[in-house]
């Protein structure tokens, strides 16, 4: 079974902070894709990355898919409020549609 | 686009009759349908994988016919908790996929099913 890591599992900061969030494994993949879900709801895809090396950025968020394809990043400056929520990466397996899903990552930023 | 609802959002029902829940992908046709339970603090667990139109397939440790999988159409699937006993309860979230090359998820809002 594929393991997907995810690297602080809580996370409690204060607006305006920084903060980094990891996803790692073993295997290489051919995309990853990283969801935010608020308490009550269901996950919202934030992005998808699919070449080793790439960058992406929405608004204050910065995802980077590792060179190897086996682990990503997602970075948010100046943390505010509305990012509290849990932090999901997800991969596909192989020669499906099927996701695994990152242990993931709960943050909340204090006001 | 990409909108998934699911209904309703929340039941409460009684230890021993049975729960209808309702994916539906709004604008779009999802080829491949998902169910997952999430436990409070925890991240989401596969239960099913659904196509339109054949059996679901289920994952290890899912009863089939405990949580009864229904894809009627490529815009609409079911999942049935048969028989719901309190430990049951729990958050059920449904997801759908247009295929594609990105192997995108698109989820629905959830149910909270509460077994009494």
């Amino acid at each position: 079974t594929q393991l997907l890591e995810q690297s602080p599992q809580f996370l409690s900061i204060q607006e305006g902070e920084n903060l980094t969030v990891y996803c790692n494994s073993s295997s290489v993949f051919s995309s990853l894709q990283w969801y935010r879900q608020e308490p009550g709801e269901g996950p919202v895809l934030l992005v998808t990355v699919v070449t080793g090396g790439e960058v992406k950025k929405l608004k204050r968020l910065t995802f980077q898919f590792g060179d190897a394809r086996k682990d990503s990043s997602l970075h948010i400056t100046a943390a505010q409020p509305g990012d509290t929520g849990l932090y999901l990466c997800a991969v596909s397996t192989s020669g499906t549609y099927k996701y695994i899903f990152g242990t993931g990552t709960r943050l909340k930023v204090l006001a | 686009g990409a909108v998934v609802s699911q209904h309703p959002s929340r039941v409460i029902c009684k230890s021993g009759t049975s729960v209808k829940i309702e994916c539906r992908s709004l604008d779009f046709q999802a080829t491949t349908m998902f169910w997952y339970r999430q436990f409070p603090k925890q991240s989401l667990m596969l239960m099913a994988t659904s196509n339109e139109g054949s059996k679901a397939t289920y994952e290890q440790g899912v009863e089939k016919d405990k949580f009864l999988i229904n894809h009627a159409s490529l815009t609409l699937s079911t999942l049935t908790v048969t028989s719901a006993h309190p430990e049951d309860s729990s958050f059920y979230i449904c997801s759908a996929s247009g295929g594609g090359s990105l192997n995108e998820q698109f989820f629905g809002p959830g149910t909270r099913l509460t077994v009494l």
